[in-house]
């Protein structure tokens, strides 16, 4: 993998349901991952910054693991509220950039 | 300041014209970032700052487009001859130091549209 991939494009949940998402890095020459939640009309926020294998993070009802050795994260949600609907950015930090590639996001929609 | 701000906040401009993106970091914060979204696209890339000297320009789309930072502070991205294409969301974020482990403020963001 290149590129920073993320999985699915979009997600429509109901009120209540536990979901998740992928993002797939090229995963030589590693540094760090991080995930961001952009809600429209607002700035991207971040959420995680991810830098080992087998790392996991969690805030609130959301959490986040990741595998270096295989190139991925999954960003996990419980119980889904109509506030979480926004698009999920993640970002590889990786190889000589000094700078985030991110992926194209997964949006999210939660109906109540 | 408290945020990063970014100045205009929409910004309609006709072809052919210049436009001067502004970005006012974190205080303290040594690292500066450009991005863009165009309609449908993901997070593109555009160049990055450590203090005033930009380590990496080759995220920038074409010639048109510069980009300084003046004190380690403000930074001012020019597009010139502007395009239809050059239409797009510009953000900018700053980092404390611009190390991978420390996360992004993102500003609000310039709406660039070129009629």
């Amino acid at each position: 993998i290149l590129n920073v991939e993320q999985s699915p494009q979009s997600l429509h949940v109901q009120e209540g349901d536990s979901t998740n998402f992928t993002c797939s890095f090229p995963s030589s020459n590693f540094y760090a991952l991080h995930w961001y939640r952009w809600e429209t009309a607002k700035s991207p926020e971040a959420l995680f910054v991810m830098t080992l294998n087998g790392d996991e993070k969690k805030k609130g009802r959301i959490s986040a693991t990741l595998n270096t050795k295989e190139g991925y994260s999954y960003l996990y949600i419980k119980g889904s509220q109509p506030e979480d609907s926004a698009t999920y950015l993640c970002g590889n930090y990786g190889g000589s950039q000094g700078n985030l590639i991110f992926g194209k996001g997964t949006k999210l929609s939660v109906k109540p | 300041g408290a945020g990063v701000s970014q100045s205009p906040s929409n910004k309609v401009t006709e072809k052919g014209k210049d436009v001067e993106l502004r970005c006012d970091p974190i205080s303290g914060h040594t690292a500066l970032y450009w991005y863009r979204q165009s309609l449908g696209q993901g997070l593109e890339f555009l160049i990055y700052f450590q203090g005033n000297s930009a380590p990496d320009k080759s995220g920038l789309p074409s010639d048109r487009f510069s980009a300084e930072r003046t004190g380690g502070s403000v930074s001012t991205l020019t597009i010139q001859r502007t395009q239809q294409e050059d239409s797009a969301v510009y953000l900018c974020a700053s980092s404390l130091q611009g190390a991978p482990n420390y996360g992004y403020t993102f500003g609000s963001g310039t709406r660039l549209t070129v009629v």
